[in-house]
């Protein structure tokens, strides 16, 4: 089945305490985005890959850190979590970086920092 | 800069009647205009978009959207409500025809009584 993966669903973490945040896709898409969704604020872009190694900034990159060395996979790390980035994260992919694809997105990864 | 804006964080129907989602857009460029719905606990999955080819754009589920350049919109309508349609719903703009960055709107949530 095509689809895009996260994992975890479900995290609670602590202020400062790296974490990592895994994507994986099985259609071999080049294009890759990380999205966190705050209830108002609709989904806002933290960083994107057109094709391996090729990583660039969102909209709210801060805080952010990403790697892409595998086509499949599109990592998201917070080396030092705050509060302020308790948020649910969604990972994406599409066919190519022209807009005209459609973005298939993953089931979404909640995390919690204290 | 792009924006979106989605009239109603929340919009109440009863089932079988019309649903009307209002999005309106700036853009300095000719957009490129998608709707995507997010079901509970799911990503987001693509209901229709707008690529500059007919103005009404049909979708899945019965969703359609009409483009109108004059008022900068695009809004999203179904005749006839069913329960399955209770989700969040969301517009969105392209950044330009070269990179798959959308801005989203805040979102609607739709709720349908019976």
């Amino acid at each position: 089945e095509a689809q895009v993966t996260q994992n975890p669903r479900y995290l609670i973490t602590v202020t400062g305490k790296k974490l990592t945040v895994t994507c994986s896709q099985n259609m071999n898409h080049e294009y890759m985005s990380w999205y966190r969704q705050d209830p108002g604020l609709g989904l806002r872009q933290i960083y994107y890959s057109m094709n391996v190694e090729v990583t660039d900034k969102g909209d709210v990159p801060e805080g952010y850190k990403v790697s892409r060395k595998e086509k499949r996979n599109f990592p998201l790390i917070l080396e030092s979590p705050s509060p302020n980035q308790t948020s649910l994260y969604f990972c994406a992919s599409s066919p190519t970086g022209r807009v005209l694809y459609e973005q298939y997105f993953g089931p979404g990864t909640r995390l919690t920092v204290t | 800069a792009q924006s979106v804006t989605q009239l109603g964080s929340h919009v109440s129907v009863s089932e079988g009647a019309l649903v009307l989602l209002r999005c309106n857009y700036s853009s300095s460029v000719p957009p490129y205009l998608f709707w995507y719905v997010q079901y509970p606990n799911q990503g987001l999955q693509l209901l229709l978009k707008y690529t500059s080819a007919a103005t009404l754009v049909k979708g899945i589920n019965g969703f359609e959207a009409e483009f109108k350049k004059s008022e900068t919109s695009f809004h999203l309508t179904k005749p006839s409500a069913h329960m399955s349609d209770a989700a969040e719903y969301f517009c969105a703009v392209s950044r330009g025809a070269a990179g798959n960055k959308l801005t989203f709107g805040g979102g609607t949530r739709v709720l349908v009584k019976p």
